[in-house]
């Protein structure tokens, strides 16, 4: 139901940007979530976008460097991350999150590896 | 920010055994207006991005064997592999939904013996 855009190389100092192609509900219905996993590590919250309007809350850590967008022509949330660094490379996902329910569907994920 | 925090870090167990893991939070997680505790479990297998198991605290999400059990309230957690099976190998998260930013505990990684 959710299918991410597929794995993206970049040299420190560029910018990615990230798909999440909803199918199966109501794009508006949930929440988009972004979570950071890095390689052998742990899952970090990154921030959601609201479909319906548009709002987003981004976790401190990444705020300035991300932003992200919900278009519902097309059902599909975007991450863009700028000013990516070494410490960027992770696998990223989307997620959807029923109201107050946990985070009910998740995507493939997608590989973001930053190297010069 | 609600700091998650797992324990143990990992754990080693016997098939049909049972298998529990803590989880702890640096503030609580009820909800006084509806009793309701914003903790979410989550499993992780290699390659694949997590599955939901549990919200609430304790309801299981649908399609989730009824081996898997959790309770708790307030800061402290627990999941519950009442008899453990082969494909229940991973990663187990719990994750806090109270207030953003939505932290997850660290991970206990369940393995068997």
């Amino acid at each position: 139901q959710l299918i991410q855009s597929g794995t993206e190389v970049r040299k420190p100092g560029a910018t990615v940007k990230i798909a999440c192609k909803v199918s199966g509900y109501t794009f508006s219905a949930y929440y988009i979530h972004w979570i950071q996993q890095a390689p052998g590590k742990g899952l970090e919250w990154v921030g959601l976008v609201d479909p319906e309007d548009g709002e987003t809350i981004y976790t401190e850590k990444f705020r300035g460097r991300v932003t992200m967008t919900a278009d519902t022509s097309t059902d599909t949330a975007y991450m863009e991350l700028s000013n990516l660094r070494s410490a960027d490379t992770a696998v990223y996902y989307c997620a959807a999150a029923r109201a107050e329910q946990g985070f009910s569907f998740w995507g493939q994920g997608t590989l973001v590896t930053v190297s010069s | 920010d609600v700091v998650m925090t797992q324990s143990p870090d990992s754990l080693v167990v016997s098939l049909g055994e049972r298998a529990t893991i803590n989880c702890k939070s640096s503030q609580s997680l009820l909800y006084s207006s509806n009793n309701k505790n914003y903790l979410a479990w989550y499993q992780q297998k290699p390659g694949q991005p997590p599955r939901l198991l549990i919200y609430w605290a304790s309801t299981r999400e649908s399609a989730v064997p009824d081996r898997f059990s959790a309770s708790g309230s307030g800061t402290d957690f627990t999941l519950t592999i009442s008899s453990l099976q082969a494909e229940d190998v991973a990663v187990y998260y719990c994750q806090q939904y109270y207030r953003s930013p939505y932290t997850f505990g660290q991970g206990t990684r369940v393995e068997i013996k």
